[in-house]
């Protein structure tokens, strides 16, 4: 069973602040990694995706991959009250003609003004 | 807006009914998935099709869930005979398949399904 872990939280951090997102993913030979930003009652929503060892900014998000260690991580820099939601990571598992995203649990996100 | 889209947005029926939910993908991708998400869980896999061909079918999909994509454009997710268990977020994601294997999956709105 191929299986993503993410801390569900809440991680609560002031306005400002840098909030770190971590997970950790079984498969070895996994690729292809995603984070999505849900808000209540809404559909995911890509925020990054990142495919190499080492980091990938876009604006205030940060993503950190390390296939050694099997974790992958999400910096926000200066946190703002709209920054709150559930963040979920994924992975992408590829083998035969199996093709699909798994997600962990997701990380409750709350960014205090 | 050219993104992904689901019909309808929200469906409350009765236990035993049959529901019909559609998705249209983003035009040019040629991928469609299909996910499940309950309350406190992240999304769960149900199913996927490249172009019109079916290619995996999750063990969370009964006999009772059928989907399909007849032409290769939109697709549909029935569900016969509902159960309560069957109350969920019924999410539809659509992506380009690359050669390189890298794939980018983009999400709809998502269908929320209130089985009574």
């Amino acid at each position: 069973q191929k299986e993503v872990e993410q801390n569900s939280g809440p991680l609560s951090v002031p306005e400002g602040a840098i909030a770190s997102l971590n997970c950790t993913y079984s498969d070895r030979g996994s690729q292809s990694f995603f984070w999505y930003r849900q808000y209540s009652g809404k559909s995911p929503e890509l925020i990054m995706f990142i495919y190499s060892n080492g980091d990938k900014e876009d604006g205030r998000f940060t993503a950190q991959l390390n296939k050694a260690s099997q974790y992958v991580s999400l910096l926000i820099r200066d946190s703002q009250p709209s920054d709150s939601a559930t963040y979920l990571c994924a992975v992408l598992w590829r083998g035969g003609a199996t093709n699909k995203l798994i997600f962990g649990t997701g990380t409750l996100l709350a960014v205090q003004p | 807006d050219t993104g992904v889209s689901q019909d309808p947005r929200h469906k409350i029926t009765k236990r035993g009914q049959n529901v019909t939910f559609r998705c249209d993908p983003i035009s040019e991708h040629n991928r469609l998935y299909w996910y499940r998400q309950t309350l406190g869980q992240g999304p769960e896999f149900l199913t996927y099709f490249q172009n019109e061909a079916q290619l995996e079918k999750s063990r969370l999909l009964s006999d009772r869930f059928s989907a399909e994509r007849p032409k290769g454009s939109f697709s549909t997710l029935e569900i016969q005979r509902t159960e309560q268990g069957d109350s969920a977020m019924y999410l539809c994601a659509s992506s380009l398949a690359l050669a390189s294997g890298r794939e980018t999956q983009y999400f709809g709105p998502g269908t929320r399904l209130l089985v009574l």
